[in-house]
């Protein structure tokens, strides 16, 4: 089956600890994505890329940081800088950034600062 | 100003009434709309994708972009239990640009 996945799919973290949220797809798309969603609030956009070892900052990346070795994945690291983790965090992607193209996006990963 | 605006709800319905679900926007240059599906806790699903003004039409659901009023609209027909969910609009100019609505929670009841 193809798809998204995410783990863990629940994440506990203590105060002034980086985490680390998984990204998997084998839909052989280019582009993936990190979006932040709150209650009451869009998603809001943290990271994207557009192909192997390249990535740009989204509207709210201070505290975040990535990576994209691989097409397949794209692994999002929550530092201790990031002051208001708690947050619904979702990766998606699209076969590129420059065409028109849906998003599909995972089941996400639920991050909690203890 | 937000860049989308979308009432939050929630909206309650009886099973197989008509649901009308909107966003307002204010920026002129989005050209791509998008209607997602989101149960509870879990990941958006893509039900309507329009490109630009007009309708679009996919069996219960559809989907109206108005670019002269910055106005979108998702219509669900014979809307059944298993519509309840958050539904979020999104557009965009391209697509690494993607703004999104803070969804509206729709409860159908049977």
């Amino acid at each position: 089956d193809g798809g998204i996945t995410q783990s863990p799919k629940y994440l506990f973290r203590k105060e002034g600890q980086n985490v680390t949220l998984s990204c998997e797809q084998n839909l052989n798309h280019d582009a993936m994505y990190w979006y932040r969603q709150d209650p009451g609030q869009g998603l809001r956009l943290i990271y994207y890329s557009q192909i192997v070892n390249d990535f740009q900052k989204g509207d709210i990346a201070e505290g975040y940081s990535v990576s994209r070795e691989k097409k397949e994945s794209f692994p999002l690291t929550v530092t201790s800088a990031q002051k208001n983790p708690t947050a619904f965090y979702l990766c998606a992607s699209s076969l590129s950034i420059a065409a028109p193209n849906e998003q599909f996006f995972g089941p996400g990963t639920r991050l909690t600062v203890l | 100003q937000k860049e989308v605006e979308q009432d939050p709800g929630p909206l309650s319905v009886p099973e197989g009434a008509i649901v009308s679900l909107n966003c307002t926007y204010s920026n002129s240059a989005f050209q791509y709309f998008m209607w997602y599906r989101q149960y509870s806790r879990k990941g958006p699903e893509l039900l309507m994708y329009t490109y630009s003004s007009g309708n679009k039409e996919d069996g219960r659901f559809t989907a109206q972009v108005d670019k002269s009023s910055k106005y979108i609209s998702l219509f669900i027909r014979d809307s059944q239990p298993s519509d309840s969910a958050t539904y979020l609009c999104a557009m965009s100019v391209n697509n690494n640009d993607m703004r999104f609505g803070a969804g509206t929670r729709l409860t159908v009841k049977p």
